[in-house]
C-alpha cells in the first residue's frame, strides 16, 4: 500500500518553454502532498506544500509564479515549471501523506528528471 | 533551512558487517522517519517511529527514537550488496506536517 506514482520520469525540454509533472497517489487519499527538489548527491529541498482545494503554500525562495501547483484532487497534484531555463534541471519529487489519523508519514513517488536543454 | 545532522557521510564496509548511522537535532521532534533512496529514484520508507524510546525493526533493519526526542539512530545488520545506496532521516515537528531532512549517509557495500 501506499503507492505514490509520477509522470513523466524523464522530460527533457527547450529553454523558455513549459513543463507539467504529475504526483498521484494509487492507493490512498492525500488532502496534503508536497514537491522537493534534489540536487546530486544533496538531500532533498522541499519547494511547496500542496493542499486539495487551496493554494500551495511555498518555502521562502521558491517563486510561486514559476513553480505553479494545482492539487485539483485527494489523488493528484500537479507541478508545472513555467518558461524553463537551464537552472531548473534537476530531480523532482513528490509525497504524500494519507488522510489517516494520527500519521503524517509521507510517501515519496519515484521523482522526474528535469532537463532543461 | 533547518537540516537535521546526520552521520557519517558515508561508509564503505565489508559484505556481512553491522552498520549504525545517526541524526541528531537541536530542535524535538514528533515523529522520526529513516529512508533509502538509490540513484535515479524516490526516497522509499524504511521505519517510521512516532514515540520517544521506540525501538523499531523491519527485517534486518532497527532504528529508535530517542528518548530526547531530539536524536534517532539505524542499524542495519549483516550488510547484503542491495543495501547499497543513500539513508536519509527525517523529522517532523510537533504540529507541523513538513519533514526536516538530514545531509543523507552514502552506503557503498563490498563483497
Amino acid at each position: 500500500g501506499a503507492v505514490v506514482s509520477q509522470h513523466p520520469s524523464r522530460v527533457i525540454c527547450k529553454s523558455g518553454t513549459s513543463v507539467k509533472i504529475e504526483c498521484r497517489s494509487l492507493d490512498f487519499q492525500a488532502t496534503t502532498m508536497f514537491w522537493y527538489r534534489q540536487f546530486p548527491k544533496k538531500s532533498l529541498m522541499l519547494m511547496a506544500t500542496s493542499n486539495e482545494g487551496s493554494k500551495a503554500t511555498y518555502e521562502q525562495g521558491v517563486e510561486k509564479d514559476k513553480f505553479l501547483i494545482n492539487h485539483a484532487s485527494l489523488t493528484l497534484s500537479t507541478l508545472t515549471v513555467t518558461s524553463a531555463h537551464p537552472e531548473d534541471s534537476s530531480f523532482y519529487i513528490c509525497s504524500a501523506s494519507p488522510r489517516l489519523a494520527g500519521t503524517d508519514t509521507q510517501y515519496f513517488g519515484p521523482g522526474t528528471r528535469l532537463t532543461v536543454l | 533551512g533547518q537540516q537535521l545532522n546526520q552521520s557519517p557521510q558515508s561508509m564503505f564496509i565489508q559484505e556481512g558487517e553491522d552498520v549504525s548511522m545517526n541524526c541528531t537535532s537541536s530542535s524535538i521532534f514528533n515523529t522520526w522517519l529513516w529512508y533509502k533512496q538509490e540513484p535515479g529514484e524516490g526516497p522509499v520508507l524504511l521505519i517510521a517511529l512516532y514515540k520517544a524510546g521506540e525501538l523499531t525493526s523491519n527485517g534486518r533493519l532497527t532504528a529508535q527514537f530517542g528518548i530526547t526526542r531530539k536524536d534517532s539512530f539505524l542499524n542495519i545488520s549483516a550488510s547484503i550488496p542491495s543495501d547499497v545506496g543513500i539513508y536519509f532521516c527525517a523529522g517532523q515537528q510537533i504540529g507541523g506536517n513538513k519533514l526536516v531532512f538530514g545531509a543523507g549517509t552514502i552506503l557503498r557495500v563490498k563483497s
